[in-house]
């Protein structure tokens, strides 16, 4: 069965450093996700992407949050620089098509991101 | 602001019983609805969803129901087996959008006892 490949499975990095966390999605997927789930607390949407271009975004994804699809098959998450509270596991995901048309997300299996 | 509530943190049915889990939402927009599963130290993985033009859907042992005017939606698990045991996580999308976002609930831990 096709999957959301995520690395590094954990991440651990110095406050005010920059990270990439990387995803390659499932290959014939058009729709792109990160989301972040903080330990304790409910997953939580980040970004979604479409098209080469971000589609929405959420209030957590401020100006330290960047998102690309360099080369077609991965997709990746930069924070420019990380602050403890970015620590949480980040999920990566994708639809072959938009919510709302029949199934759900492929999920990868996450990254752990401690910031230190 | 929770706008996708799972009021039960947890609850535990016995092995062969039926596991009902519930979810509510205040948001009117939302449209589509779905449940997730998620074992430790992995993602999410669907297991179903719902429409809000239809009022219940089935995939072999799992059904979810949905009843918009209580803006109410549960997810029935007949027969439950110990392989069930995970948080499970209800989740919505709102109307418009080509990439529509999910929000999640806070998810309720099933544990399926043999």
């Amino acid at each position: 069965e096709p999957e959301v490949t995520q690395t590094p499975s954990h991440q651990v990095t110095q406050m005010g450093q920059e990270v990439i966390l990387r995803c390659v999605p499932i290959s014939n997927h058009l729709y792109f996700y990160w989301y972040r789930q903080i330990l304790g607390q409910k997953v939580e949407f980040l970004v979604s992407f479409y098209n080469n271009e971000i589609s929405e975004k959420s209030e957590i994804f401020d100006d330290q949050f960047s998102v690309e699809r360099p080369d077609g098959s991965n997709f990746t998450l930069k924070i420019r620089s990380t602050k403890l509270e970015d620590s949480a596991m980040y999920f990566c995901a994708s639809s072959e098509r938009g919510q709302g048309v029949g199934g759900g997300y492929t999920f990868g299996s996450g990254t752990r991101l401690t910031v230190v | 602001d929770q706008q996708v509530k799972q009021n039960s943190p947890s609850l535990s049915v016995q092995e062969g019983r039926i596991s009902i889990l519930n979810c509510d939402y205040t948001n009117s927009m939302f449209d589509y609805f779905l449940w997730y599963k998620k074992y430790p130290a992995e993602g999410p993985t669907f297991l179903i969803s719902i429409s809000s033009i239809k009022d219940k859907n089935e995939d072999g042992r799992f059904t979810v129901f949905l009843n918009k005017s209580a803006k109410h939606l549960s997810l029935h698990i007949v027969p439950s087996q110990p392989g069930d045991s995970a948080v499970y996580f209800c989740a919505a999308s709102e109307v418009g959008g080509s990439a529509r976002q999910l929000t999640f609930g806070s998810g309720t831990q099933l544990t399926v006892l043999p």
